[in-house]
């Protein structure tokens, strides 16, 4: 099976560090990708790490380690306008997603 | 204008309705999708198109039908919902099925209500 895990809501506070957590069990996959959806909006596109290691652009970071099946976003400097739903997805012939994380920013 | 765009952006419909969700993209894409989202929920595939054929059905109920006259529009179809069928529904594009390295783009979805 390829389950995604997620947890399911984050609370954090404006100016933190938070990291949101993507746990998998797969016989195998692409890349990993990463997708903000703000509520009533469209997901869009994140980061994607084939690689294993850290992928930086900016206030946002993702991990992906294939060994150990887990990714994370490390989402640094929070401001309020990153409250947001994060998805996580395997690629493989189609995108397997994650049931997304809720964050929630705090002043 | 770009992107991917679906309209209607809310519907609510009785039961005993039929309506349709559309979906454009211009974008140049070969593959369509239409996703359900429901709350706490991973993203659940409907269906895929891919130059206009369809490529995919996942055990969809039939009240859903789906049209790709070209490969810029998607159409869902409606009939008959039940309470449940309420949710969010996604239609994204790719430049091709099973290529997912590039990822998918999203529209903002239509907001789907059923009375």
């Amino acid at each position: 099976g390829q389950n995604i895990d997620q947890p399911t809501e984050m609370t954090a506070t404006e100016g933190a560090i938070v990291q949101i957590n993507c746990t998998y069990q797969t016989s195998g996959f692409n890349g990993l990708f990463w997708y903000q959806q703000h509520a009533g909006e469209a997901p869009t596109f994140l980061s994607y790490n084939v690689l294993d290691g850290l992928e930086e652009k900016g206030r946002f970071s993702s991990f992906l380690s294939r060994s150990k099946g887990y990714s994370y976003l490390l989402l640094k400097e929070l401001q309020m306008k990153d409250s947001a739903s994060y998805l996580c997805a395997l690629s493989n012939y189609q995108l397997i997603w994650g049931a997304g994380t809720k964050l929630i920013i705090k002043p | 204008e770009t992107g991917v765009t679906q309209t209607p952006r809310h519907l609510v419909m009785g039961m005993t309705n039929k309506k349709s969700l559309k979906c454009e993209q211009h974008l140049g894409h070969n593959a369509m999708y239409w996703y359900k989202q429901s709350a706490k929920k991973p993203l659940e595939l409907m269906f895929v198109y891919s130059l206009e054929e369809r490529v995919e059905n996942n055990s969809v109920p039939s009240r859903f039908s789906p049209e790709c006259p070209n490969s810029s529009h998607l159409f869902l179809h409606l009939h008959t919902l039940q309470p449940e069928d309420s949710a969010l529904y996604l239609c994204a594009s790719s430049q091709d099925w099973a290529e997912t390295n590039y990822g998918y783009t999203f529209g903002s979805g239509t907001r789907l209500t059923v009375v």
